[in-house]
Order: C-alpha cells, then sequence, then structure tokens
C-alpha cells in the first residue's frame, strides 16, 4: 500500500513564474491536507481538502495560492507569480473519512524560487 | 489564536540514556495530541499519539505524557540510539475540526 506521493519532491522557478505542486493521498483517504514548512522552522497550516470540496483554508494566504482535490487525481497545490518568500517544504498528509487519528505524510515538495 | 508553542532547541543525549521532549499547548478544547519524528530531507513520521482522556500512553520505546493541568505534553524516549536523532514536533487538534497544530519542534542528536 503505496503512502502520500506528492511530486515534485523538487521543484525551482523563478520570480513570477507558477508553481504547481501534486499529491496522490494514500488509498483508501479522502482527506488531504497541505501544510508549509520553512528551514528550522515547524509545520503551518494551509489548507485542508475533502473530495471536491475545501473544508478549511484558514492557513492560505489570501492571494497567488490555491488548492483543490478534482474528483479524479490528485490534489493540486498551485502558487502564481511565486516570490522568494515562496520558498520552503510543502507538504501533504491524508486521512480516512470519519478518522480522528493521524495524519499520514507524504515526503514533501521543495520549492526554491530564484 | 490556538497555538502549541515549543521553541527549537536542541536536545543533545548520549547514547543509551534517556530523552525528554516537552510541549506547551494553549487551547483547553484540545482533544487529541500527537508526537512526530521528521528526518533531514524527509516527511513527518507518527511516533504515537494520546488523547484528552488519557494522562500515559506508552509504545515500543517512547511514552507521552499528557498534564491537562498545566497544558503540558512531553515525549520521553528510552535507551536513545544513534537512529533517534531527528526533529520531533508535537501537534494538536480541536474536537471541532481535523487539521493538527504543530509545534516549533526540538532537535535530538544523540552523541556516540
Amino acid at each position: 500500500n503505496a503512502g502520500v506521493m506528492q511530486n515534485p519532491r523538487h521543484l525551482v522557478r523563478r520570480r513570477g513564474q507558477e508553481a504547481r505542486l501534486r499529491c496522490s493521498p494514500m488509498k483508501g483517504h479522502s482527506h488531504v491536507y497541505w501544510y508549509r514548512q520553512l528551514p528550522e522552522e515547524g509545520l503551518k497550516f494551509m489548507v485542508y481538502l475533502q473530495k471536491e470540496n475545501i473544508i478549511d483554508e484558514s492557513g492560505m494566504p489570501k492571494e497567488r495560492f490555491s488548492a483543490e482535490f478534482p474528483k479524479e487525481g490528485p490534489s493540486i497545490l498551485r502558487i502564481q507569480q511565486v516570490v522568494r518568500g515562496d520558498s520552503a517544504a510543502y507538504f501533504c498528509a491524508s486521512s480516512p473519512q470519519g478518522s480522528t487519528g493521524e495524519l499520514f505524510f507524504g515526503e514533501g515538495s521543495r520549492l526554491t524560487v530564484l | 489564536g490556538e497555538s502549541v508553542g515549543l521553541h527549537l532547541p536542541t536536545l543533545s543525549v548520549q547514547e543509551g540514556d534517556n530523552s525528554i521532549i516537552n510541549c506547551a499547548y494553549s487551547n483547553s478544547a484540545s482533544d487529541y495530541f500527537i508526537w512526530y519524528k521528521q528526518e533531514s530531507g524527509k516527511g513527518p513520521q507518527f511516533i504515537i499519539d494520546i488523547r484528552s482522556n488519557m494522562d500515559k500512553r506508552q509504545g515500543q520505546r517512547v511514552t507521552v505524557l499528557l498534564n491537562k493541568t498545566v497544558k503540558h505534553l512531553s515525549l520521553q524516549i528510552a535507551a536513545t540510539q544513534p537512529g533517534d536523532s531527528a526533529v520531533y514536533f508535537c501537534a494538536e487538534r480541536v474536537a471541532a475540526g481535523n487539521k493538527l497544530t504543530f509545534g516549533g519542534g526540538t532537535r535530538v542528536l544523540v552523541k556516540p
């Protein structure tokens, strides 16, 4: 049973370009969470999605950031017009519906903005 | 707002000794707590969790203690091994929502 799969693992973008990060949850999981981590810091919650629904986006910046989890395919975190401050590791986690337990994390996507 | 407060100190421990990592949380409505281990360049890995109706929970070489009176959580690692070197994060969840709120982490360095 494959774990949470994220790609790309590393992404380099120039300022002003777009970054798209993908996350496939564990098999049977319908809840996806995105977190951002700066070096030497903790994980900051960004958004929580279920299939075709955004449940909690209280951690998402108001501009340039968006997330989706379509009926088919992976969850996408999209960052438009990237700036250097967007450089970070972005982690995706998943859980099954109704779970009150742990979140299962992927290995992360590391975005570097030049 | 809700927060889990944990600076990012470094805990140096001799191989074979016990490690204790502490965490303070601020949201009294939190009902679930969890510890993750993160190795360099990797994603967080589950270590152990505890619900608010418990004070203590034990796993293999790890014990989590929860003191709701002072909103304090700790992770004890027995007989620390080189493979335990990593950053450890505590996280909490408020009953009403499913997201986890993470603390800042503690780096554990195991000296041979």
